[in-house]
Protein backbone atom coordinates (compact mmCIF):
# COMPACT_ATOMS: atom_id res chain seq x y z
CA UNK A 1 0.00 0.00 0.00
CA UNK A 2 0.96 3.61 -0.83
CA UNK A 3 0.89 6.17 2.29
CA UNK A 4 2.41 9.77 2.45
CA UNK A 5 3.31 11.10 5.84
CA UNK A 6 3.82 15.02 6.28
CA UNK A 7 4.36 14.89 10.03
CA UNK A 8 4.26 18.84 10.55
CA UNK A 9 0.53 19.95 10.57
CA UNK A 10 1.57 23.80 10.94
CA UNK A 11 4.49 25.08 10.24
CA UNK A 12 5.59 29.26 11.17
CA UNK A 13 8.59 30.88 10.21
CA UNK A 14 9.91 34.84 9.80
CA UNK A 15 10.00 35.90 6.41
CA UNK A 16 13.71 35.14 5.41
CA UNK A 17 13.91 32.26 7.19
CA UNK A 18 14.66 28.64 5.55
CA UNK A 19 11.95 26.43 4.56
CA UNK A 20 12.12 22.54 4.66
CA UNK A 21 8.44 20.89 4.71
CA UNK A 22 8.69 17.39 5.51
CA UNK A 23 7.66 14.06 3.34
CA UNK A 24 7.91 10.70 3.74
CA UNK A 25 6.78 7.77 1.96
CA UNK A 26 5.67 3.95 2.00
CA UNK A 27 5.87 2.22 -1.49
CA UNK A 28 8.21 -1.07 -2.60
CA UNK A 29 8.49 0.32 -6.98
CA UNK A 30 9.64 3.21 -7.52
CA UNK A 31 7.05 6.15 -7.48
CA UNK A 32 6.27 9.37 -8.47
CA UNK A 33 6.44 12.01 -5.96
CA UNK A 34 4.62 15.54 -6.44
CA UNK A 35 4.20 19.07 -4.26
CA UNK A 36 0.55 20.24 -4.77
CA UNK A 37 -0.05 23.91 -2.88
CA UNK A 38 -3.38 25.13 -1.84
CA UNK A 39 -3.20 29.22 -1.50
CA UNK A 40 -5.77 30.85 0.02
CA UNK A 41 -9.04 30.67 -1.02
CA UNK A 42 -7.43 29.10 -4.55
CA UNK A 43 -7.78 25.68 -6.42
CA UNK A 44 -5.27 23.61 -5.30
CA UNK A 45 -2.08 23.57 -7.90
CA UNK A 46 1.21 21.85 -8.83
CA UNK A 47 4.00 22.98 -7.49
CA UNK A 48 6.74 20.83 -8.57
CA UNK A 49 7.60 17.01 -9.00
CA UNK A 50 10.47 15.27 -8.47
CA UNK A 51 11.33 13.90 -11.92
CA UNK A 52 11.10 17.76 -13.55
CA UNK A 53 14.58 18.55 -11.05
CA UNK A 54 13.53 22.18 -10.78
CA UNK A 55 12.74 25.10 -8.56
CA UNK A 56 9.79 26.58 -8.83
CA UNK A 57 8.94 30.11 -6.74
CA UNK A 58 12.40 28.87 -5.22
CA UNK A 59 11.19 25.78 -4.18
CA UNK A 60 12.75 22.47 -4.45
CA UNK A 61 12.51 18.93 -3.88
CA UNK A 62 14.80 16.07 -4.04
CA UNK A 63 14.03 12.52 -4.10
CA UNK A 64 15.65 10.39 -1.20
CA UNK A 65 15.17 6.91 -2.22
CA UNK A 66 17.19 5.59 0.49
CA UNK A 67 15.14 7.69 3.30
CA UNK A 68 11.89 7.56 1.47
CA UNK A 69 11.64 11.30 1.51
CA UNK A 70 10.49 14.41 -0.59
CA UNK A 71 11.29 17.47 1.81
CA UNK A 72 10.13 20.67 -0.15
CA UNK A 73 13.10 23.23 0.92
CA UNK A 74 13.30 26.86 0.42
CA UNK A 75 16.60 29.05 1.77
CA UNK A 76 14.71 32.66 2.41
CA UNK A 77 10.61 32.34 3.03
CA UNK A 78 8.14 35.16 1.66
CA UNK A 79 4.90 35.81 3.33
CA UNK A 80 3.71 34.91 0.00
CA UNK A 81 4.84 31.25 0.29
CA UNK A 82 2.07 31.45 3.24
CA UNK A 83 0.00 28.00 2.32
CA UNK A 84 -0.88 24.63 2.42
CA UNK A 85 1.38 22.50 0.97
CA UNK A 86 0.70 18.31 0.21
CA UNK A 87 3.07 15.93 -0.92
CA UNK A 88 1.76 13.27 -3.06
CA UNK A 89 2.66 10.07 -4.50
CA UNK A 90 1.69 8.19 -7.81
CA UNK A 91 2.79 4.75 -7.91
CA UNK A 92 4.56 3.48 -11.15
CA UNK A 93 2.21 2.74 -14.06
CA UNK A 94 -0.80 3.86 -11.98
CA UNK A 95 -2.51 7.66 -12.71
CA UNK A 96 -4.40 8.07 -9.32
CA UNK A 97 -2.32 10.42 -6.22
CA UNK A 98 -2.25 9.43 -3.16
CA UNK A 99 -2.02 12.58 -0.74
CA UNK A 100 -0.51 13.35 2.37
CA UNK A 101 -2.47 15.11 5.29
CA UNK A 102 -1.22 18.25 4.43
CA UNK A 103 1.20 21.13 6.28
CA UNK A 104 0.27 24.43 6.69
CA UNK A 105 3.32 27.10 6.18
CA UNK A 106 2.66 30.25 7.55
CA UNK A 107 5.54 32.83 6.82
CA UNK A 108 5.20 36.45 9.57
CA UNK A 109 6.76 39.08 8.65
CA UNK B 1 -10.96 30.44 -17.13
CA UNK B 2 -10.15 27.49 -18.77
CA UNK B 3 -9.96 25.42 -16.05
CA UNK B 4 -11.44 22.60 -14.56
CA UNK B 5 -15.40 23.82 -13.30
CA UNK B 6 -17.38 22.41 -10.40
CA UNK B 7 -20.89 22.82 -9.91
CA UNK B 8 -22.54 24.02 -7.12
CA UNK B 9 -19.64 25.47 -5.05
CA UNK B 10 -21.62 24.88 -2.15
CA UNK B 11 -24.82 21.90 -1.01
CA UNK B 12 -26.07 21.79 1.88
CA UNK B 13 -28.97 18.78 1.73
CA UNK B 14 -30.79 17.07 4.57
CA UNK B 15 -29.87 12.73 5.76
CA UNK B 16 -31.46 10.79 3.17
CA UNK B 17 -31.33 13.05 0.43
CA UNK B 18 -29.54 12.76 -2.96
CA UNK B 19 -26.87 14.89 -4.26
CA UNK B 20 -25.47 15.40 -8.02
CA UNK B 21 -22.50 17.34 -8.46
CA UNK B 22 -20.90 18.06 -11.94
CA UNK B 23 -17.74 18.17 -12.84
CA UNK B 24 -16.40 20.11 -16.69
CA UNK B 25 -12.70 19.16 -17.54
CA UNK B 26 -10.22 20.94 -19.49
CA UNK B 27 -11.63 20.28 -22.72
CA UNK B 28 -8.54 18.54 -24.26
CA UNK B 29 -8.30 16.41 -20.72
CA UNK B 30 -9.22 12.79 -21.84
CA UNK B 31 -8.93 12.12 -17.62
CA UNK B 32 -11.04 12.98 -14.91
CA UNK B 33 -10.92 12.29 -11.37
CA UNK B 34 -12.69 12.61 -8.45
CA UNK B 35 -11.48 13.11 -4.43
CA UNK B 36 -12.60 14.07 -1.72
CA UNK B 37 -11.32 16.13 1.21
CA UNK B 38 -12.45 15.84 4.84
CA UNK B 39 -11.18 18.73 7.94
CA UNK B 40 -7.51 18.07 8.40
CA UNK B 41 -7.19 15.91 5.74
CA UNK B 42 -5.99 15.32 2.57
CA UNK B 43 -7.62 14.78 -0.75
CA UNK B 44 -8.68 10.61 -0.79
CA UNK B 45 -9.10 9.07 -3.88
CA UNK B 46 -12.53 8.43 -5.25
CA UNK B 47 -12.48 7.38 -8.45
CA UNK B 48 -11.27 7.85 -12.09
CA UNK B 49 -12.15 7.94 -15.79
CA UNK B 50 -10.34 7.70 -18.94
CA UNK B 51 -12.43 8.79 -21.44
CA UNK B 52 -16.46 7.51 -20.45
CA UNK B 53 -14.41 4.28 -18.94
CA UNK B 54 -14.38 4.37 -14.90
CA UNK B 55 -11.16 2.60 -15.17
CA UNK B 56 -10.87 2.66 -11.14
CA UNK B 57 -12.72 3.10 -7.75
CA UNK B 58 -11.50 3.37 -4.57
CA UNK B 59 -13.27 1.36 -1.52
CA UNK B 60 -14.29 4.30 -0.33
CA UNK B 61 -16.70 5.03 -2.55
CA UNK B 62 -20.18 2.85 -1.02
CA UNK B 63 -22.66 1.65 -2.98
CA UNK B 64 -24.66 4.63 -2.32
CA UNK B 65 -22.04 6.85 -4.59
CA UNK B 66 -22.05 6.49 -8.48
CA UNK B 67 -19.67 8.56 -11.18
CA UNK B 68 -20.78 8.85 -14.64
CA UNK B 69 -18.96 10.35 -17.31
CA UNK B 70 -21.40 9.55 -20.33
CA UNK B 71 -19.46 11.12 -23.89
CA UNK B 72 -16.38 11.22 -22.21
CA UNK B 73 -16.54 15.26 -21.04
CA UNK B 74 -17.96 16.51 -18.04
CA UNK B 75 -18.54 13.91 -15.13
CA UNK B 76 -21.58 13.46 -12.87
CA UNK B 77 -20.78 12.13 -9.27
CA UNK B 78 -24.23 11.22 -7.41
CA UNK B 79 -24.94 10.42 -3.60
CA UNK B 80 -28.20 8.81 -2.57
CA UNK B 81 -29.84 8.77 0.96
CA UNK B 82 -27.04 11.08 1.78
CA UNK B 83 -25.15 10.87 5.79
CA UNK B 84 -23.50 13.14 7.69
CA UNK B 85 -20.50 11.45 7.33
CA UNK B 86 -20.94 12.47 3.50
CA UNK B 87 -20.20 15.82 4.09
CA UNK B 88 -16.37 17.03 2.77
CA UNK B 89 -15.10 19.00 0.06
CA UNK B 90 -15.57 17.20 -3.28
CA UNK B 91 -12.70 17.90 -5.58
CA UNK B 92 -12.77 16.91 -9.52
CA UNK B 93 -9.12 17.08 -11.18
CA UNK B 94 -8.76 16.39 -14.73
CA UNK B 95 -5.19 15.37 -17.15
CA UNK B 96 -4.32 14.52 -19.94
CA UNK B 97 -2.67 10.93 -20.22
CA UNK B 98 0.82 11.09 -22.44
CA UNK B 99 2.06 8.37 -21.81
CA UNK B 100 3.38 8.24 -17.47
CA UNK B 101 1.99 10.14 -15.19
CA UNK B 102 0.75 14.00 -15.57
CA UNK B 103 -0.18 16.27 -13.69
CA UNK B 104 -3.52 17.13 -12.38
CA UNK B 105 -5.83 19.94 -12.63
CA UNK B 106 -7.96 20.68 -9.72
CA UNK B 107 -11.39 22.56 -9.83
CA UNK B 108 -12.42 24.27 -7.05
CA UNK B 109 -14.48 21.86 -5.29
CA UNK B 110 -17.84 21.69 -4.47
CA UNK B 111 -18.51 21.77 -0.34
CA UNK B 112 -21.60 19.40 0.86
CA UNK B 113 -22.89 19.81 3.73
CA UNK B 114 -25.58 17.08 5.43
CA UNK B 115 -27.28 18.06 8.18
Amino acid sequence: AQRVTQPEKLLSVFKGAPVELKCNYSYSGSPELFWYVQYSRQRLQLLLRHISRESIKGFTADLNKGETSFHLKKPFAQEEDSAMYYCALSATGFQKLVFGTGTRLLVSP
Amino acid sequence: DTGVSQDPRHKITKRGQNVTFRCDPISEHNRLYWYRQTLGQGPEFLTYFQNEAQLEKSRLLSDRFSAERPKGSFSTLEIQRTEQGDSAMYLCASSLAAGGSSPLHFGNGTRLTVT
